[in-house]
């Protein structure tokens, strides 16, 4: 039981490329989120989506989109990276909205 | 906004001793959470709570609603406890949880 699969683990960009963040989970749960996770403060919630085909923005939305592929899928796009982003992110599902959270591992991203 | 404050920042024990984490919010709740984030930067829900105290092995949560304040304790702690732990709390009907910065446990064989 994989749980919430996130790919890449690692990635380095340069200032204006554009990369894709998957994220996959097998445990049937309806909500998913993307957060980042910078030194010294909390886990900063970027967009989620509550149920299958619905999204909506978090606290740090500007320079990310995503895309809620299907129950099981929800990615997270970087159109023009910038490095005010290096960060790490997690991805993370809930059987619904306000239940205990299952974490990915975790991609670290560099921008420079 | 609620803001969520945990200290210690910084915590090390010796193997064997009882620790204890706070959390304080500054607006009413409708649940908090705790989690662990492993050295290898994995994180793992250990309790979601909205009242009383919750057990789980070694690891007690407890909240105190009046004061908007919770409590992370492990008893006979152990080197593999060390990891950061992390309180979050949802404001009533908020979609939103609100995330501490983190404690850093380190505990010493």
């Amino acid at each position: 039981n994989a749980g919430v699969t996130q790919t890449p683990k690692f990635q380095v960009l340069k200032t204006g490329q554009s990369m894709t963040l998957q994220c996959a989970q097998d445990m049937n749960h309806n909500s998913m989120y993307w957060y980042r996770q910078d030194p010294g403060m909390g886990l900063r919630l970027i967009y989620y989506s509550a149920s299958e085909g619905t999204t909506d923005k978090g606290e740090v939305p500007n320079g990310y989109n995503v895309s809620r592929l299907n129950k099981r899928e929800f990615s997270l796009r970087l159109e023009s990276a910038a490095p005010s982003q290096t960060s790490v992110y997690f991805c993370a599902s809930s059987e619904a909205n306000g239940a205990p959270l299952h974490f990915g591992n975790g991609t670290r991203l560099t921008v420079t | 906004k609620n803001e969520v404050e945990q200290s210690p920042q910084n915590l090390t024990a010796q193997e064997g001793e009882f620790i204890t984490i706070n959390c304080s919010y500054s607006v009413g709740i409708s649940a908090l959470h705790w989690l662990q984030q492993h050295p290898g930067g994995g994180i793992v829900s250990l309790f979601m709570l909205s009242s009383g105290k919750k057990k789980h092995g070694r690891l007690i949560a407890t909240i105190n609603i009046q004061e908007k304040h919770s409590s992370l304790h492990i008893t006979a702690s152990h080197p593999r406890d060390s990891a950061v732990y992390i309180c979050a709390v949802r404001s009533g009907s908020a979609r939103q949880l609100t995330f501490g910065s983190g404690t850093q446990l380190t505990v010493l064989p």
